[in-house]
């Protein structure tokens, strides 16, 4: 079953703009992580943040966790035209009886930056 | 470092027939394996998680005897869909964990291969 869901679906804004993604989930994780897919495309790896931890920051990225409310937020600012793409949050979990994580993702966020 | 290739990256096939799709880990080795399918505009699903050696673990729901998944190596996966039909048209994209260096939470995705069957 689905993990992640994110808000909003759909995301249009101007270039320079901060833009905001987030993602609620269902039950508890090993941590967190954010991808980037270009349409057709495969994914890239944007951030991982770990259960214990509350924020992280990677260039123009910052991600929040709040696993009281079991949510997470992706933050990228002074967008681009090139960020324009689908971002998926995945949940990283070890199911029972497993030895290696599994990752669950969400619907995604489609971002369109206009220049 | 840490590239993933899929091959082929589009394939068009008729009804009936089988279609294999590798992924490779061009410069770590996998211990671990995903495939995830996903249809238009909708996210990944995963589908299976295969280990070099061992039999492939199936996601609920993912026939075994039609998606068949060989890990014969360390760097090598495939999966074979198996008289594929229509419905089974999609994107599917593997993903691969390093055996060392590297976080072990982070896998690396392919570009993904998409399959039309007529």
């Amino acid at each position: 079953s689905q993990q992640g869901e994110e808000d909003p679906q759909a995301l249009s804004i101007q270039e320079g703009e901060n833009a905001t993604m987030n993602c609620s989930y269902k039950t508890s994780i090993n941590n967190l992580q954010w991808y980037r897919q270009n349409s057709g495309r495969g994914l890239v790896h944007l951030i991982l943040i770990r259960s214990n931890e509350r924020e992280k920051h990677s260039g123009r990225l910052r991600v929040t966790l709040d696993t009281s409310k079991k949510s997470s937020s992706l933050l990228i600012t002074a967008s681009r035209a090139a960020d324009t793409a689908s971002y998926f949050c995945a949940t990283a979990a070890t199911p029972s009886g497993a030895g290696s994580y599994q990752l669950t993702f969400g619907k995604g966020t489609k971002l369109s930056v206009i220049p | 470092g840490a590239v993933v290739s899929q091959h082929p990256s589009r394939v068009i096939c008729k009804s009936g027939t089988s279609v294999k799709i590798e992924c490779r880990s061009l410069d770590f080795q996998a211990t671990t394996m995903f495939w995830y399918r996903q249809f238009p505009k909708q996210s990944l699903m995963l589908m299976a998680t295969s280990n070099e050696g061992s039999k492939a673990t199936y996601e609920q729901g993912v026939e075994k005897d039609k998606f068949l998944i060989n890990h014969a190596s360390l760097t090598l996966s495939t999966l074979t869909v198996t008289s594929a039909h229509p419905e089974d048209s999609s994107f599917y994209i593997c993903s691969a964990r390093r055996l060392k260096g590297g976080p072990r939470e982070t896998q690396y995705f392919g570009p993904g291969t998409r399959l039309l069957v007529l």
